[in-house]
């Protein structure tokens, strides 16, 4: 079965240093999330791409954050300056169509700021 | 926004009994309700999903049911088995919005 693969699964960055998450989505979707999940803590939304733009983010999602389909089968996350507050799984998730559509998720890098 | 509540947030059940986990939401215009599975140091998998248009969803072992006027829906686990044992997480989204909203999830411990 197809599935959303995300490297590294752990990444140890300096505070204030920038970070690059790598995703890629099942072959065949068109839609592309990113989540974050604090220990502990809920499944948080950051940001959904479709057609090469984003289409919907969160508040969480500042400008410290971008995301990038930088060719036909990778999608990336970057964090310009991480902070400790950064530190959290980051999933990826993929869907076939846009909203209200199963979305399916990697198994997570786990980023650790320090 | 939306606002996902589950509860318990953790359960244990014996071998062979039925689970039940409840969540409930706030927005009236919520209509897709997944569930998802996840086991330690993977990523959520889906397992069932319910639309609003539908009140219960099975798949074997699995159903779903959403009570559109009361704002809730519940995952059913029946016949549960130790490899059911796992963090569920209940999560929604609003008519046309793509982004999921997920309840705080339940530990879920089968004991043989």
């Amino acid at each position: 079965e197809p599935e959303v693969t995300q490297t590294p699964s752990h990444q140890v960055t300096q505070m204030g240093q920038e970070v690059i998450l790598r995703c890629v989505p099942i072959s065949n979707h068109l839609y592309f999330y990113w989540y974050r999940q604090i220990l502990g803590q809920k499944v948080e939304f950051l940001v959904s791409f479709y057609n090469n733009e984003i289409s919907e983010k969160s508040e969480i999602f500042d400008d410290q954050f971008s995301v990038e389909r930088p060719d036909g089968s990778n999608f990336t996350l970057k964090i310009r300056s991480t902070k400790l507050e950064d530190s959290a799984m980051y999933f990826c998730a993929s869907s076939v169509s846009g909203p209200n559509q199963p979305q399916h998720f990697g198994d997570g890098t786990r980023l650790s700021i320090l | 926004g939306e606002n996902v509540e589950q509860h318990p947030s953790t359960l244990s059940v014996q071998e062979g009994d039925s689970a039940v986990i409840k969540c409930t939401y706030s927005d009236s215009a919520s209509n897709y309700f997944p569930w998802y599975k996840q086991e330690l140091g993977k990523g959520p998998q889906l397992i069932i999903d319910i639309r609003s248009n539908v009140g219960e969803k099975k798949d074997q072992r699995i159903a779903v049911t959403l009570n559109k006027t009361a704002k809730h829906f519940s995952l059913h686990i029946t016949e549960t088995q130790p490899e059911d044992s796992a963090v569920y997480f209940c999560a929604a989204s609003t008519y046309g919005n793509e982004k999921l909203t997920f309840g705080t999830g339940t530990r879920l411990t089968i004991i043989p």
